[in-house]
């Protein structure tokens, strides 16, 4: 079956700490991965996704289909990252439906 | 560019009344799509067009739960009767046919219904 799992629902840390948000996934095939976003009171958007291996606001995520893992990282927390951010999968062929974690909420503090 | 554009933003009823949301999508996306996002989780499919066509509707509880999209534009996602455990925020996205496999969803600000 297909999944997406994010194991934190919450993670804090401060301001120009190192930020790492944890996705892992169940897909039997090769799956296309992304990293969505929603800011306080703004709509979800695409953050980024795996295919084109670009860093967007700092943010970087690199799929590990040994560990069928694809995490979110940045070096540096800045206040502005605060938001929630969801994973999500598209198997190849399936037209674009995503599935979505349930989310981690990150939250940096001052 | 407005982006895609749902209403109502809120809605309050009793249960087993009916309930209807409108989405606008981008202009020129071929993709429509309905989530459902019960709180505290991620985005759930509820039915995906291509122009006017549901490919997708595997999802949707088809008992209570009907949607349409005339025209191959704007959508109507319906629920009568609504029950208690639909309160969440629908959740209306778009896409141009050319990048669903890129997984660019635009999405609105979606419904938030709650059923009392």
């Amino acid at each position: 079956a297909q999944r997406v799992t994010q194991p934190e629902k919450l993670l804090s840390v401060f301001k120009g700490a190192p930020v790492e948000l944890k996705c892992n996934y169940s897909y039997s095939g090769s799956p296309e991965l992304f990293w969505y976003v929603q800011y306080s009171r703004q709509r979800l958007q695409l953050l980024l996704r795996h295919i084109s291996r670009e860093s967007i606001k700092g943010f970087t995520a690199d799929l590990n289909k040994g560990e069928t893992s694809f995490h979110l990282k940045k070096p540096f927390a800045q206040e502005e990252d605060s938001a929630m951010y969801y994973c999500a999968l598209s198997g190849r062929g399936s037209q674009g439906n995503l599935i979505f974690g349930k989310g981690t909420k990150l939250s940096v503090k001052p | 560019e407005a982006g895609v554009v749902q209403s109502p933003r809120y809605k309050i009823i009793e249960k087993k009344q009916p309930v209807a949301f409108w989405c606008n999508p981008i202009s020129g996306h071929n993709t429509l799509y309905w989530y459902l996002q019960n709180l505290g989780q991620g985005p759930e499919l509820l039915i995906r067009y291509e122009n006017e066509e549901a490919v997708d509707d595997s999802q949707l509880p088809k008992d209570r739960f009907s949607a349409e999209r005339l025209k191959g534009v704007d959508s109507t996602l319906k629920i009568q009767p609504a029950e208690l455990g639909d309160s969440a925020v629908y959740l209306c996205a778009s896409s141009l046919f050319s990048d669903t496999n890129t997984g660019e969803l635009f999405f609105g600000e979606g419904s938030r219904l709650t059923v009392l």
